[in-house]
């Protein structure tokens, strides 16, 4: 197992495009989140799947931010139109559920993604 | 977004000694939780608390779950160069999604 991966690592875009990032969680792992981190701060939730189920959206995901899990394992996010403020850091978690204590996430590496 | 608050913000220290940081909130959390993260990478889980009052240890570091549920802190003893990185602290309400709400960091330097 290698744990959370994410690709991109690191894209590059103009503002207006539409970008879309990929994370595969940890194989047995049901639930998958998303993240997002700027400069300087913690992350703050995104959004959350059990299985290929959104289940909690948060405030911070506009319109123009969609994600989906569709066979219950890989999730993509993609940010159309994207503008500057869209600029940070794209973290992916797993967890597996129940969990008789939680233990917090598995965090893959993320995406930073640059609008220029 | 909401955030807890944490501090120090930043830490310069010598080789040897001993760091605290703590995290407020002003709600309460049923898990504590304390990640480190490093340049161009993920959190990574140091310690996880369950109990008001509980008292975790984790090799050098030690942790523990404010009494009210509102807070935390994280000392780390005998601080090595490896230690450099930036702490978090998070809470989690429980509930369906366990979803984590975290401080805004403590960047830990350490000078050899």
């Amino acid at each position: 197992d290698t744990g959370v991966s994410q690709n991109p690592r690191h894209k590059i875009t103009k503002r207006g495009q539409n970008v879309t990032f990929r994370c595969d969680p940890i194989s047995e792992h049901n639930r998958l989140y998303w993240y997002r981190q700027t400069l300087g701060q913690g992350p703050e939730f995104l959004t959350y799947f059990q299985n290929e189920a959104q289940l909690e959206k948060s405030r911070l995901l506009s319109d123009r931010f969609s994600a989906e899990r569709p066979k219950g394992s890989f999730s993509t996010l993609e940010i159309q139109r994207t503008e500057q403020g869209d600029s940070a850091m794209y973290l992916c978690a797993s967890s597996l559920a129940p969990d008789l204590n939680f233990n917090g996430y598995t965090f893959g590496s993320g995406t930073r993604l640059t609008v220029v | 977004g909401q955030q807890l608050n944490q501090s120090p913000q930043s830490m310069f220290i010598q080789e040897g000694e001993d760091v605290s940081m703590n995290c407020t909130s002003s709600s309460i959390f049923n898990t504590w939780l304390w990640y480190k993260q490093e340049p161009g990478e993920g959190p990574v889980l140091l310690i996880a608390l369950y109990k008001a009052g509980e008292l975790t240890s984790n090799g050098r570091l030690t942790a523990q779950f404010g009494i009210t549920r509102k807070d935390s802190f994280l000392n780390i003893s005998a601080s090595i160069p490896s230690d450099v990185g930036i702490y978090f602290c998070a809470g989690s309400r429980g509930g369906a999604g366990n979803m984590l709400t975290f401080g805004g960091g403590t960047r830990l330097m350490v000078k050899p």
